[in-house]
Order: structure tokens, then sequence, then C-alpha cells
């Protein structure tokens, strides 16, 4: 079963809206999550490390202001993508990981397609 | 800098033939090995992590490490078409817990 939960799978809004997407720890804690985002045939991008109970960490580049990242608890980051354009629409994924007997491992999210229209 | 290199293919394998992924690290000190699956508009899936020299093996697949080289390989035995897709190499940062240095990926075609 899915270790790291992410929704909404898919969303659509308005130029200019808010929207927010959570990303969810099952049974296990994560005091480290991270956001990446993908266009269509392009890489994994890295956009920011949500730290629990602190600021989150951004990556060059990437809009803190616009991208709102909120680690509120052990289990659950969010990212919300304020006043959003078109050319946020895009695949955004979450990650966490925990220890195990070796080393850690790490898990994605199913992710969030988000449409600006 | 931190690098992960992979080969991006495609890599064109019969199927029920033995599919041979590559990739090398730059960061001597790194620990946790990965390999995911990445199918079109999906999220990576973790297929394999590794952290002790040697081989393992989990159904299908088989994930080599070898520290002293800087080498992770993946093998896929008995491939199925249904594991056309793209695998991911990724190490784990050693300065950051649980963020991963990615490999660019290389695309896999099983042909029937």
């Amino acid at each position: 079963g899915a270790v790291v939960s992410q929704h909404p799978s898919w969303v659509i809004c308005k130029s200019g809206t808010s929207v927010k997407i959570e990303c969810r720890s099952l049974d296990f804690q994560a005091t480290t999550m991270f956001w990446y985002r993908q266009f269509p045939k392009q890489s994994l991008m890295l956009m920011a490390t949500s730290n629990e109970g602190s600021k989150a960490t951004y990556e060059q580049g990437v809009e803190k202001d616009k991208f709102l990242i909120n680690h509120a608890s052990l289990t659950l980051s969010t990212l919300t993508v304020t006043s959003a354009h078109p050319e946020d629409s895009s695949f955004y994924i979450c990650s966490a990981g925990f220890r195990v007997f070796g080393g850690n491992t790490i898990y994605f999210g199913e992710g969030s397609w988000l449409t600006v229209v | 800098q931190k690098e992960v290199e992979q080969n991006s293919g495609p890599l064109s394998v019969p199927e029920g033939a033995i599919a041979s992924l590559n990739c090398t690290y730059s960061d001597r000190v790194s620990q946790s090995f990965f390999w995911y699956r990445q199918y079109s508009g999906k999220s990576p899936e973790l297929i394999m992590s590794i952290y002790s020299n040697g081989d393992k093996e989990d159904g299908r697949f088989t994930a080599q490490l070898n520290k002293a080289s800087q080498y992770v390989s993946l093998l896929i035995r008995d491939s199925q078409p249904s594991d056309s897709a793209t695998y991911l190499c990724a190490v784990e940062n050693m300065d950051s817990n649980y963020q991963l240095i990615w490999g660019a990926g290389t695309k896999l075609i099983i042909k029937p």
C-alpha cells in the first residue's frame, strides 16, 4: 500500500486563485519532506525541502511567496500555489523517507496534476 | 558538485531477455542508493534500494552496488512489456537526509 499519500490527484483552478496540495506520510513520521515539480517529458525538479516546525528551504529560482509550504505536523506537509497562472500547470510530487536497516528509504506520493485555466 | 550519471537511452530489449541499467555517482561517501521506475504521467515508484556492496535480489530485479567503483546497476530478468518505463537512479545526499541526487533516467523499451 501507499507509504506517502498525496491529495488531490487532479485539480483544475482558475487563473489568479490559490490551490493547496497535501502530502501525508502514512505510518511513519517525517520531519522532512520534499516537493518536486515535473513538466511533461522533463526531469523531476526539486522545488523545496519542507521542514517540520520551521521554514521550508527553497531551491534557487523557486518563488517562496508563490509556493507556500507548511509542515505543521510530523505526517503532513502542504504546498499552496498562490495566484496560480497557466504556466504553473504541472505535475507536483512529494517525497518522504524513514530509516530502515542499513540506510534510509524514500518514497514518493502519487503526485498531483495541476491545471490552471 | 555531486552527480549521478545514467545513459538516457532509449534501451531496447526483447521480451524475455535481461535488461541491464547502469549508473555511476560522484560522492564517495554516499550510503543509500535507489532505483525508481517512472511511467509516463505517474510518480516515481521505488523498485530497489541497496546500501552495501554486492547484489540484492527482489523477484525479477537485482540491484548491484560497487562502492569502490562508485557504480550501481539494475538487472531486470525475463523482461516484460510492462517493464517499459523510465528508470531513475538516485543516491541519497549525505548532506541532507532523505534528499535524492538524481540521474537523468534511462528509458527502457521492452519489445514484444
